[in-house]
């Protein structure tokens, strides 16, 4: 199989803290992940693009300085929303690409629900 | 720019009825294409891609270049279907892969 877990599944903090989310391939290397978000009855939004070893891509509009993406490993991604406030709250999806894929797909994990207070 | 517009945010039908979900796409060069399921409380997975022209589940999708198309069809549906469909596009930037997605359709099966 291949599984991509995130951590936490849900959090909520004060407004102005800061909240890391991690992403893990559980059973495969991803060079690559991606982090979206998700909001109500919305559909997935590309926030970046996260490369093993190298800075993040980031999709236009997206604060780099908001949301801090460190790809340190094959296997762990994590996206720190720093200084979070109530409009950073939403539904942050990621998914890992196989180091060696043919096929293209993606893997998602679980999704990690923000709720900024 | 690169989009995927799927018009329809739900579509309700009975079982044994026929389904298709529409996906249009807009893309200067050569697509690949993608058909996204989220079953309730799931994470979201993989139906089926144009490339591997495959039947997963009894959906089928063809890529129409001429119309810019990827619309999903089953020709009965099932209760098990329902689920919300999300058709992503696949193209490279920056030298990478990324994937979008449209705004999905739920589908709501009746039985």
């Amino acid at each position: 199989g291949a599984v991509v877990s995130q951590h936490p599944s849900w959090v909520i903090c004060k407004s102005g803290t800061s909240v890391k989310i991690e992403c893990r391939s559980l059973d495969f290397q991803a060079t690559t992940m991606f982090w979206y978000r998700q909001f109500p009855k919305q559909s997935l939004m590309l926030m970046a693009t996260s490369n093993e070893g190298s800075k993040a891509t980031y999709e236009q509009g997206v604060e780099k300085d908001k949301f801090l993406i460190n790809h340190a490993s094959l296997t762990l991604s994590t996206l720190t929303v720093t200084s979070a406030h109530p409009e950073d709250s939403s539904f942050y999806i990621c998914s890992a690409r196989k180091r060696i894929s043919n096929t293209g797909e993606l893997f998602f994990g679980e999704g990690s629900r923000l709720t900024v207070l | 720019a690169q989009r995927v517009t799927q018009p329809e945010k739900l579509l309700s039908v009975f079982k044994g009825a026929p389904v298709e979900l529409k996906c249009n796409y807009s893309y200067s060069g050569s697509p690949e294409l993608f058909w996204y399921v989220q079953y309730s409380r799931q994470r979201l997975q993989l139906l089926l891609r144009h490339i591997s022209r495959e039947s997963i589940k009894g959906f089928t999708a063809d890529l129409n270049k001429g119309e810019t198309s990827f619309h999903l069809k089953k020709p009965f549906a099932q209760e098990e279907d329902s689920a919300m469909y999300y058709c992503a596009l696949s193209f490279r930037s920056y030298n990478t892969d990324k994937l979008i997605f449209g705004t999905g359709t739920r589908l709501q099966v009746f039985p």
